[in-house]
């Protein structure tokens, strides 16, 4: 699985547009981006996948350059509830004929909203 | 009610002791995982199963052993608890190729003393 690297944390204020980059230098062809957010004492939650260009739900943007060596989860106007650990994953889906199934989850980014 | 239902909530075991940690799912999804979460580390897989008949060990199996009953539950045992044993296990469920996200339970916080 494509090693993942993201800030262990970072800070904003409310309303402000959230932007947390993931580097995955080695993702390979079949790979998938996928982004989950962590409350405390809670299971992730799954926020966005994508595979290349921009993707968008009612959530957040997820946005991967060409050559898809990072990728960048936007949150537009955050609130202190967005406050959390953010996981960025990278892995095969099974379909793709990948191999060991289960995502390997990081440390991820603490995200703290600040009034 | 939860798609993903861990029980217990909390438990307190001591060293030696046998002790499961049960998932229940009402999602209908064949993909049931196990995952460990210590303070700093992340989420770890232990085990994880495509159907009732198939059992696939992660990274951190050792010490670990689980259980497919039927394909809405998936329970994880720890034969013989050590403290180091202690941290959150969530439990987690798939849909079928096409989608890689998870569903995660509310997590178990076990403590062996």
């Amino acid at each position: 699985l494509a090693k993942t690297t993201q800030p262990i944390s970072m800070d904003s204020y409310e309303g402000q547009e959230v932007n947390i980059t993931c580097s995955h230098n080695n993702i390979a062809t079949n790979d998938y981006i996928t982004w989950y957010q962590q409350f405390p004492s809670q299971g992730p939650r799954f926020i966005i996948q994508g595979y290349k260009t921009k993707v968008t739900n009612e959530v957040a943007s997820l946005f991967i350059p060409a050559d898809r060596k990072s990728s960048t989860l936007s949150l537009p106007r955050v609130s202190l509830s967005d406050t959390a650990v953010y996981y960025c994953l990278v892995g095969d889906p099974p379909y793709s004929g990948g191999g060991a199934d289960g995502l390997t989850f990081g440390k991820g980014t603490h995200l703290i909203i600040q009034p | 009610d939860a798609d993903v239902t861990q029980t217990p909530r909390n438990r307190i075991t001591k060293t030696g002791k046998r002790i499961m940690l049960e998932c229940s799912q009402t999602k209908g999804h064949d993909r049931m995982y196990w995952y460990r979460q210590d303070p700093g580390l992340g989420l770890r897989l232990i085990y994880y199963s495509f159907d009732v008949k198939d059992i696939n060990k992660g990274e951190i199996s050792d010490g670990y052993s689980v259980s497919r009953q039927a394909q809405a539950k998936f329970s994880l045992s720890l034969e013989s608890a050590i403290p180091n044993q202690t941290a959150l296990y969530f439990c987690a469920t798939s849909d079928l190729p096409g989608f890689y996200g998870y569903t995660f339970g509310s997590g178990t916080r076990l403590t062996v003393v």
